[in-house]
This record gives C-alpha cells, structure tokens and sequence, in this order.
C-alpha cells in the first residue's frame, strides 16, 4: 500500500524568504507525484506533478519540486514567497493506471509580513 | 475548478437524518471520487468509480452509499448522518484516457456537512 508524509504540520515563513515543504512517499514501483495547494474556504487546485522524466518538475505560481526516488521525496519549494501563498499544502502519491490517490495530511502554510 | 459543481456548499442537518451531497462535472471525465476532509486527517476516499457501471468503496466508507447516475453525476448519501460524519466533502474528477495526465484529479469547491 502507498503511504505519504507530511513532516511539518505548520511552517512559518516571512514574506520574501524561500519556502521548502517536505514530502516523503512509499510506494514499490514508480510513483506517481502531486501537490495540490488548498486556499482558506476553496478546493484543491493541482500546483504541479511528477509521473516520469525530468525529476525537477515546475508548477503554476512559481513552485517547483524535485522528485529523489534513493530518498522517497518529493519536496516543493518557492525562491520567495508571497503573502497569498498562506493556504494548506498537500502532497499525493499514485501510480500509472491506479486512479487512486492517497494524499499526505497537509502542512499549513503562514506567511508573516 | 468551475468544471466541477458540488451542491449544496454547505448543509446543517440532524442526527439520523439521510443526506444527499451532489457531483456534477462537465469536463468530459470517466473516473469520480468521493473525499472527506478532517482537520490533521488530510483527504480520506470514501467511495471511487470508473465508469458508470463501476462502484467502489475507499478507505471510509461504512455510514456511505454513492450513485453514478451517469458518467457526469456522482452522488454521495448518507443514510443515517452521526455527528462524527461532520466534515468538508469534496468531489473529484479524473480521466483514464487523457494522455500524459492519467491520475490527475480535479477537485469541486466542497461542501461542508454539519450533523447536529
């Protein structure tokens, strides 16, 4: 069974500073890689993905994220951040065909002035 | 995502009571899900469908029933709402045959459930 974990439950960063957000997955074959971004009172908009190739993957709103299958993550970062960033991040793992995700329990974002 | 209408956004209801949530997408997709969000718990799959004719239960699904009316309507029951079945409910979409984007899902906006 695939499983994903979010390590930092809140992360605090000033506006302007870089963001990194951790997400580590099992899963036996090659996975499948999201992170959706959830803004206060939305649904779940998709920022990027990873199913094969380039393991640095860019997304919307200048995110990116590197897959490293010898560490099982798949971390997103931003150079800097801005205050409309603040909203709930959540990593998901799947694979190829499987049509099920299973998603991380979330790392809050605050962004302080 | 517009593409993907959930009603009603937000529904206050009794112990005991049966409850009807709504999907509903025009983005042409076979595969819809059902999702309950708890705060700390992230998204749990209650029930998935790949195409009309095909239903399955998730990882939560006791105290749920779905119906897959047609390939764009997804329902999600409640037959007998508790108090700890008070949560944010999403709608998800995907498609099995949208080259390069095999397991995407697009999400609805939610609708918040409130048992009393």
């Amino acid at each position: 069974a695939q499983s994903v974990t979010q390590p930092d439950i809140h992360i605090t960063v000033s506006e302007g500073a870089s963001l990194e957000l951790r997400c580590n997955y099992s899963y036996g074959a090659t996975p499948y890689l999201f992170w959706y971004v959830q803004s206060p009172g939305q649904g779940l908009q998709l920022l990027l993905k990873y199913f094969s190739g380039d393991t640095l993957v860019q997304g919307i709103k200048g995110f990116e994220a590197e897959f490293k299958r010898s560490q099982s993550s798949f971390n997103l970062r931003k150079p800097s951040v801005h205050w409309s960033d603040a909203a709930e991040y959540f990593c998901a793992v799947g694979a190829y065909g499987y049509s099920t995700l299973t998603f991380g329990k979330g790392t809050m974002l605050l962004v302080s002035p | 995502d517009a593409d993907v209408t959930q009603t009603p956004r937000n529904r206050i209801t009794k112990t005991g009571k049966r409850i009807m949530l709504e999907c509903s997408q025009t983005k042409g997709h076979d595969r819809m899900y059902w999702y309950r969000q708890d705060p700390g718990l992230g998204l749990r799959l209650i029930y998935y469908s790949f195409d009309v004719k095909d239903i399955n239960k998730g990882e939560i699904s006791d105290g749920y029933s779905v119906s897959r009316q047609a390939q764009a309507k997804f329902s999600l029951s409640l037959e007998s709402a508790i108090p700890n079945q008070t949560a944010l409910y999403f709608c998800a979409t995907s498609a099995s045959l949208e080259v390069g984007n095999t397991d995407t899902q697009y999400f609805g906006p939610g609708t918040r459930l409130t048992v009393l």
